[in-house]
């Protein structure tokens, strides 16, 4: 079945630091591929999104590529703030109707 | 803002009981969706639906029953709680087709305890 497979953390930054979280797949149905965000107390909120292959999403300064090739939609930051810590949530493409599947998670810590 | 309220927002309840908890949204959408969420497992689906009485499971569906009655609510009813059903609740809704290739929109979650 579809599964995902995303970076275990916690991961501790310091401030300005550059960041990657790794996130693979096996499915290959619907294209759409989605990174999710999740502040301490709240539910999780779309971060960005990519909608074919070699698309690139980007949103608050965070972007990711669609690589179809390797499985792969790495979310990656060239300078985090300590804003940014919070839980990363990969979403992969699924081939099931309706349903969606989350990676486990990946908690960043960003230090000042 | 997807108009996603979910109530209550925290229980406490002993092992045996039953519950139900409630998701309510303002736009009218399709397709609803109830997750769970636990440390080193990320979110997994209980059920979802794809209209008004249409459901289906998810992958942790068993302890748990879903009912869906009007469009804006998805009731989600765990029939006799037990220890291990402990955990955050989200529901949550997709816009347009729901296959996979909408986003998807979640509510403030409802923190669950069972004793």
């Amino acid at each position: 079945g579809d599964s995902v497979t995303q970076m275990e953390g916690p991961v501790t930054l310091s401030e300005e630091a550059f960041l990657t979280i790794n996130c693979t797949y096996t499915a290959t149905g619907y294209p759409s591929l989605f990174w999710y965000v999740q502040y301490p107390g709240e539910g999780l909120q779309l971060l960005l999104k990519a909608t074919k292959a070699d698309d690139k999403g980007s949103n608050k300064g965070f972007e990711a590529t669609y690589r179809k090739e390797t499985t792969s939609f790495h979310l990656e930051k060239g300078s985090v703030q300590v804003s940014d810590s919070a839980v990363y949530f990969c979403a992969p493409p699924t081939s099931g109707t309706y349903k969606y599947i989350f990676g486990t998670g990946t908690r960043l810590k960003v230090l000042a | 803002d997807a108009g996603i309220t979910q109530s209550p927002r925290h229980k406490v309840t002993e092992t045996g009981t039953p519950v139900t908890l409630r998701c309510h949204q303002t736009e009218n959408h399709r397709y609803m969706y109830w997750y769970r969420q636990d440390p080193g497992h990320g979110l997994r689906l209980i059920h979802y639906s794809y209209g008004v009485k249409d459901t289906d499971k998810g992958e942790v569906s068993d302890g748990y029953s879903v009912s869906r009655s009007k469009t804006e609510d998805f009731l989600l009813t765990l029939e006799s709680a037990t220890s291990s059903q402990t955990s955050v609740y989200f529901c949550a809704i997709s816009r347009g087709s729901g296959q996979g290739s909408n986003e998807q929109y979640f509510g403030p979650g409802t923190r669950l305890t069972v004793t």
